[in-house]
């Protein structure tokens, strides 16, 4: 089955800096990465979501790349803002026929400091 | 359209017990997953229902059951509860299950076994 490791598991960056998080996959059959962001005490909001027929998606100052050939993904978050500040979920798709199961990294916590 | 929506939000019972949680689904998703939620594990998948069948399942222990109704609304049960089911079990919808597609998560249920 899929297996999603997610680096680092926590990042410290001053506001108006950039943040970087890379996660790697290890079944070649997942085509959905989605990235989710969860304050504390709150639901995983969905942030931004790439598909395998892409290399590259961005939303204002949030970016998504996909290497399909390493089998790795990462966020870039630019101009961050202390609003920012949360853990990241990575995901990928359990691929099998119609079955819909994520398969998650274990997250990252960032701290934007003002 | 109204998220998903879970009750109850926080629950504490005791070793031995059952404890029955639910999840409604935005309205027209056919899908809902269930995933457990710990500081250690991070997100684990627990089973996926699609028009009242499981399709899918994670690896958990028996005790953890669950079902899926005519209005795609969904229980999941865990019976004789020990202390590392304290969790956060969260809920997710997406419109017809497909690999690829976005699940939107519930707020949770906090569940403390004591």
């Amino acid at each position: 089955g899929e297996n999603v490791e997610q680096h680092p598991s926590t990042l410290s960056v001053q506001e108006g800096d950039s943040a970087v998080i890379k996660c790697t996959y290890s079944d070649s059959a997942s085509n959905y990465f989605p990235w989710y962001k969860q304050e504390l005490g709150k639901r995983p909001q969905l942030i931004i979501d790439i598909r395998s027929n892409v290399g590259e998606k961005k939303d204002q100052r949030i970016a998504v790349t996909l290497n399909k050939t390493a089998k790795h993904f990462s966020l870039h978050i630019t101009e961050t803002q202390p609003e920012d500040s949360a853990v990241y979920f990575c995901a990928a798709n359990n691929y099998g026929g119609s079955q819909g199961n994520l398969i998650f990294g274990k997250g990252t916590k960032l701290s934007v400091k003002p | 359209k109204a998220g998903v929506t879970q009750t109850p939000r926080y629950l504490i019972k005791t070793r031995g017990q059952q404890v029955t949680l639910s999840c409604s689904p935005i309205s027209g998703h056919r899908s809902v997953s269930w995933y457990q939620q710990t500081p250690g594990q991070g997100l684990q998948f627990l089973f996926e229902y699609f028009s009242e069948t499981q399709r899918n399942k994670g690896n958990f222990p028996g005790r953890f059951s669950g079902r899926q109704f005519s209005n795609s609304r969904s229980e999941m049960n865990v019976s004789t509860l020990e202390l590392g089911d304290s969790a956060l079990y969260l809920c997710a919808s997406s419109l017809g299950g497909l690999a690829e597609e976005t699940q939107y998560f519930g707020p949770g249920t906090r569940l403390l076994v004591l």
